[in-house]
């Protein structure tokens, strides 16, 4: 099994241009999650999905957006990157009433 | 919704004392406490969890404990080890089955 598997593991976009990161899980969990964590900071929630077509917003939503088409898949998207959304961010999925499993992290630089 | 609150924000130890770390939480409801060690450049991992029909759960070194009436639960590690350094997180499930995070403890374990 590969657990949780983030593409990719980096990248440094320009201001204002835009990306797509990719989690994919294979462990037929319902929830996922997008976080990012800035140096030396927690998880802040961005968005998150409690099943296949859903999703919702997290903590720090804004200036990003996110689809699940598939259940095995939680894509995350910067439509317009700014150098403030430069992070690190984790993808994560779990059961409903079990721990998360994360992924091993995109590092994001925006310039 | 659900307040965390972990304390503390850092702690230091000398190699083979003893560390512990707790998380206060707010939502009556929460019945799913896990622990997760987060390491340099990497996702957090679970490292032990309880629910909230149990007062305490040891796994070798590690320990938590779960006070339900004061809504509190904390995380012991005995005899330290330099690979014990880490960032250690709490993540409580709410009513919504959702882990809301702490913000984190770091821990130093001294030579």
């Amino acid at each position: 099994n590969a657990g949780v598997t983030q593409t990719p593991k980096f990248r440094v976009l320009k201001t204002g241009q835009s990306m797509t990161l990719l989690c994919a899980q294979d462990m037929n969990h319902e929830y996922m999650y997008w976080y990012r964590q800035d140096p030396g900071m927690g998880l802040r929630l961005i968005h998150y999905s409690v099943g296949e077509g859903t999703t919702a917003k997290g903590e720090v939503p804004d200036g990003y957006n996110v689809s699940r088409l598939k259940k095995q898949n939680f894509l995350l998207g910067l439509e317009s990157a700014a150098p403030s959304q430069t992070s690190v961010y984790f993808c994560a999925s779990r059961l409903m009433n079990t721990e998360a499993f994360f992924g091993q992290g995109t590092r994001l630089t925006v310039v | 919704g659900e307040n965390v609150e972990q304390h503390p924000s850092t702690l230091s130890v000398q190699e083979g004392d003893s560390a512990v770390i707790k998380c206060t939480y707010s939502d009556s409801a929460s019945n799913y406490f896990p622990w997760y060690k987060q390491e340099l450049g990497k996702g957090p991992q679970l490292i032990i969890d309880i629910r909230s029909n149990v007062g305490e759960k040891k796994d070798q070194r590690i320990a938590v404990t779960l006070n339900k009436t004061a809504k509190h639960f904390s995380l012991h590690i005995t005899e330290t080890q330099p690979e014990d350094s880490a960032v250690y997180f709490c993540a409580p499930m709410d009513s919504n089955y959702q882990l809301i995070w702490g913000a984190g403890t770091k821990l130093i374990i001294k030579p």
